[in-house]
């Protein structure tokens, strides 16, 4: 059964503090892995894509690394505005995402 | 650009009564998609759409219809509507096979008591 599995599923962090977010698969046929932001009361927004193990994508504080059986969101020097909840999905089949449950990031002043 | 919108953001429902949640893109997307958000479970697809007038079944399929008879309206009814169909739902578009970034709507707020 494909499955997707963050953790962990909150995490709180000082202002500065850098730390990494889990992303871990079991999908066959894997097309593509992407990682969203959703921010409270509001729908999820795009941030990466990673198709191969090896590949890496950055985006101001934001690192996304791919292996065969997971995926790193690390998060350098975090700013309270990064506060919100990160998801991660893989593609499969025709145009199918597969969603973990998420991990709410809270960054304190 | 104002990307995908759902209509309503918000509804309450009676058991039993029915609805039709909107959501309309304007980017000329091909693909359309429903999502069903609950607290511990994700978002989970629900239907979804690869062109006008084509319509599939997602994950969590039973108790929905959806409809897309124009290319950048995909409308998503519920028949009967039950409690345990209380969520959040989300529509989302997304332009080519291959490389789904998809784009999301901002919601709508569902209730059924």
């Amino acid at each position: 059964e494909d499955q997707v599995t963050q953790s962990p599923e909150a995490l709180r962090l000082q202002e500065g503090e850098s730390s990494s977010l889990n992303c871990s698969y079991t999908v066959s046929g894997l097309r593509g892995l992407f990682w969203y932001r959703q921010d409270p009361g509001k729908g999820p927004e795009f941030l990466f894509t990673l198709y191969s193990a090896g590949e890496e994508k950055e985006k101001e504080r934001l690192k996304a690394t791919l292996t065969k059986k997971e995926s790193f969101l690390h998060i350098t020097a975090p700013k309270p505005e990064d506060s919100a909840t990160y998801l991660c999905a893989v593609q499969k089949g025709a145009q199918k995402l597969v969603f973990g449950q998420g991990t709410r990031l809270t960054i304190n002043p | 650009n104002a990307g995908v919108t759902q209509t309503p953001k918000f509804r309450v429902l009676k058991t039993g009564q029915s609805m039709t949640l909107l959501c309309a893109q304007d980017m000329n997307h091909e693909y359309m998609y429903w999502y069903r958000q609950d607290p511990g479970m994700g978002l989970r697809l629900i239907h979804y759409s690869v062109g006008e007038g084509t319509t599939a079944k997602g994950e969590v399929p039973d108790g929905y219809n959806v409809s897309r008879l124009k290319k950048q309206n995909f409308l998503l009814g519920l028949e009967s509507a039950a409690p345990s169909q209380t969520s959040v739902y989300f529509c989302a578009s997304s332009y080519r096979q291959g490389n789904t970034e998809a784009f999301f709507g901002q919601g709508t707020r569902l209730t059924v008591v």
